[in-house]
């Protein structure tokens, strides 16, 4: 299966500003998902980014506030803008494995805390 | 209602017992199911992959999938100190879509 490196790992940042997290994997892929999870709850797809097109948001999740961008098959970008405390999340990529019918491929994760 | 219900724990058991970790869904529509597992500050980690209903058996993992009632179940037998970790299941009616439960927090003591 791919192997994803995201970075950072965390970030401690102020309310107001922006973090981008970068994911790059190892492999060509179609689809790269990101996703948040939030303390005790289950992840939450923010939305699925495609190379060479806009990405496509889940509802409740929007363009302005989640900047995405996928310049190739092997990488993309989630930024977090305008940051308040209740962004503070876990923020994951991922991708699917082999035709999405074996599953998906995770990172390991961007812990970021807003203060 | 959630569209995919967990009990997300804690649980706890002794080394070596048989863990029964379980889902139910509402979308009769659902038709791929899995089960993940995630370590303290690591992404999730596919553990199991089922389509359709069935059983599905790998070393000390067992997935089944029973339709009929909506209910999916992970059986981790001989429980290891190594199988501490929360468990996520889920799911979906596209493959490119899939839903997941909020987890289940298990632990094994030595």
């Amino acid at each position: 299966s791919a192997v994803i490196s995201q970075k950072p790992s965390r970030d401690i940042c102020q309310r107001g500003t922006s973090l981008t997290i970068q994911c790059q994997v190892d492999s060509q892929v179609t689809m790269m998902f990101w996703y948040r999870q939030q303390p005790g709850q289950s992840l939450t797809l923010i939305a699925t980014a495609n190379q060479g097109s806009e990405a496509t948001y889940e509802s409740g999740f929007v363009i302005d506030k989640f900047p995405i961008s996928r310049p190739n098959l092997t990488f993309s970008t989630l930024t977090v803008s305008n940051m308040s405390p209740e962004d503070s999340s876990i923020y994951l990529c991922s991708v699917a494995s082999s035709g999405t019918l074996q599953g998906y491929t995770f990172g390991s994760g961007t812990r970021l805390t807003v203060v | 209602q959630k569209e995919v219900e967990q009990d997300p724990g804690p649980l706890s058991v002794p080394e070596g017992a048989i863990v029964s970790l379980n889902c139910t869904y509402s979308n009769s529509a659902f038709q791929y199911f899995m089960w993940y597992r995630q370590y303290s500050r690591k992404g999730p980690e596919l553990l199991m992959y089922t389509y359709s209903s069935g059983n599905k058996e790998d070393g000390r993992f067992t997935a089944q999938v029973d339709k009929s009632s909506k209910y999916i179940s992970l059986f981790i037998r001989d429980s290891q100190p190594s199988d501490s970790a929360t468990y996520l299941c889920a799911m979906g009616s596209s493959a490119s879509k899939i839903i997941f439960g909020s987890g289940t927090r298990l632990s094994i003591r030595p």
